[in-house]
């Protein structure tokens, strides 16, 4: 079983429609991090989260730590919006991130 | 400012090959990370340096792959005897300091296939 797991694997959605992407994880972390990978491009980090909630725009990310378990939600999704986005978290002491496998998320017009 | 550069963008090599990757981070950014991502999964860890010491390298798959920093700035990832096995693209990322709660940037990756 791995560390991070990611659900849907990929997603369809209609231009407008409200979007949420799921992460669970089965260790002690120290952050949990979202980031969004465009196809042939880097890796941008959109939020990183030990607790509570944040948004940015039209993008929110939560986490619950006693569940183990975080949540990224787009309104009033875009096409713009279509990449993959991936789930990675700090394990415990360590200091580098330990990644889901992406959620390939497409907006249609 | 500049963000995190690696060379080349794309490398192909045969089987057996000696092929070098680097990686520029964004200036002042004390640690470094490498990454490898195959198609369709997340990337995983291979190596981290704070500073010139390599602090981490649990993740290093085994001893054909090496990775130096001798400075405290620029990396190079080394590996020998290339397999096609090896074939993904190695991501690099840097971070103010190597903090449990540190936002990473990353670069945009060098694509190696292996023949």
């Amino acid at each position: 079983k791995n560390e991070v797991e990611q659900s849907p694997q990929n997603l369809t959605a209609q231009e407008g429609e409200f979007i949420t992407i799921n992460c669970s994880y089965s260790v002690g972390i120290s952050a949990l991090h979202w980031l969004q990978q465009h196809p042939g491009g880097g890796i941008v980090s959109l939020f990183m989260l030990s607790s509570g909630k944040k948004k940015h725009g039209r993008l929110i990310a939560t986490i619950n730590i006693q569940e183990k378990h975080s949540s990224l939600h787009i309104t009033a999704s875009h096409p713009r919006d279509s990449a993959v986005y991936i789930c990675a978290v700090t394990p415990g002491s360590a200091r580098q991130l330990t990644f889901g496998s992406g959620t390939q998320l497409t907006v249609l017009p | 400012g500049a963000g995190v550069s690696q060379t080349p963008s794309n490398k192909v090599t045969e089987k057996g090959k000696y092929v070098e990757l680097r990686c520029d981070p964004i200036s002042g950014h004390t640690a470094l990370y490498w990454y490898r991502q195959s198609l369709g999964q997340g990337p995983e860890f291979l190596i981290y340096f704070q500073g010139t010491g390599a602090a981490d390298d649990s993740g290093l798959p085994n001893d054909r792959f090496f990775a130096v920093r001798p400075e405290g700035s620029v990396s190079t990832l080394k590996i020998q005897r290339t397999e096609r096995g090896d074939s993904a693209v190695y991501l690099c990322a840097s971070s103010l300091v190597a903090g449990r709660a540190e936002t990473q940037y990353f670069g945009p990756g060098t694509r190696l296939l292996v023949l």
